[in-house]
């Protein structure tokens, strides 16, 4: 148990819905990430926030995706207008330097 | 962007043989980590390797990082079937604020 907890672990959706994952890192850590895993693929990075700003983010990461990390501790990302290209693992982790900490992902299916 | 290729893709063993996987890069990189997926799971923390040339052993792993710093291996000996998952690679920016993860990979134990 690595410590990053992630909510929901499973979502199914139908397309065009609007959907919010939730990651609560390791307390001490105020670095935290977002990856995206296909079946098959390693983890593609999405965004990054160090404490409560986010400070880099990926091409991948389209107008439909935010995430936000208001308080610098828990993070969500939403997905608005859901299609089934979306449908992926989303990992979270979190690091006090470069060694990252994984959760156990959400994996969102879409209909 | 900054990419990392791993083969092979796919591995079998008989439970006791050697497994090795290798992460090569086109640009020098700052340090490569390592990371074991279970199936099912989430990617794991293995090691980082920094210095140009560096081995670690970790048990049965060593792990090795080229003296141009482009490429890194990951050896197993004698494999059990614990050993079962997907092994990825993975660099940093330089920045610690994201990882480019190799496509991984998969190993399968005969026992």
């Amino acid at each position: 148990d690595t410590g990053v907890s992630q909510d929901p672990r499973h979502k199914i959706t139908k397309r065009g819905q609007n959907v919010t994952f939730r990651c609560d890192p390791i307390s001490e850590h105020n670095r935290l990430y977002w990856y995206r895993q296909t079946l098959g693929q390693g983890p593609e990075f999405l965004t990054y926030f160090q404490n409560e700003a986010q400070l880099e983010k990926s091409r991948l990461l389209s107008d439909r995706f935010s995430a936000e990390r208001p308080k610098g501790s828990f993070s969500t990302l939403e997905i608005q207008r859901t299609e089934q290209g979306d449908s992926a693992m989303y990992l979270c982790a979190s690091s006090l330097k470069y060694t990252q900490y994984f959760g156990p992902g959400t994996r969102l299916t879409v209909l | 962007g900054q990419q990392v290729m791993q083969i092979p893709q796919y591995q079998h063993v008989q439970e006791g043989e050697d497994f090795t996987t290798y992460c090569n890069s086109s640009t020098t990189l700052s340090n490569i980590q390592w990371y074991k997926q279970r199936p099912g799971g989430h990617p794991v923390f293995l090691i980082q390797l920094v210095k140009s040339g560096e081995v670690k052993k970790q048990k049965r792993l060593t792990f090795q990082f080229g003296e141009a710093k482009k490429n890194s291996s990951l050896h197993i000996t004698a494999t059990q079937t614990t050993d079962v998952g997907t092994y990825f690679c993975a660099a940093d920016n330089n920045a610690g604020n994201m990882l480019t993860f190799g496509g991984g990979t998969r190993l399968m134990v005969k026992p």
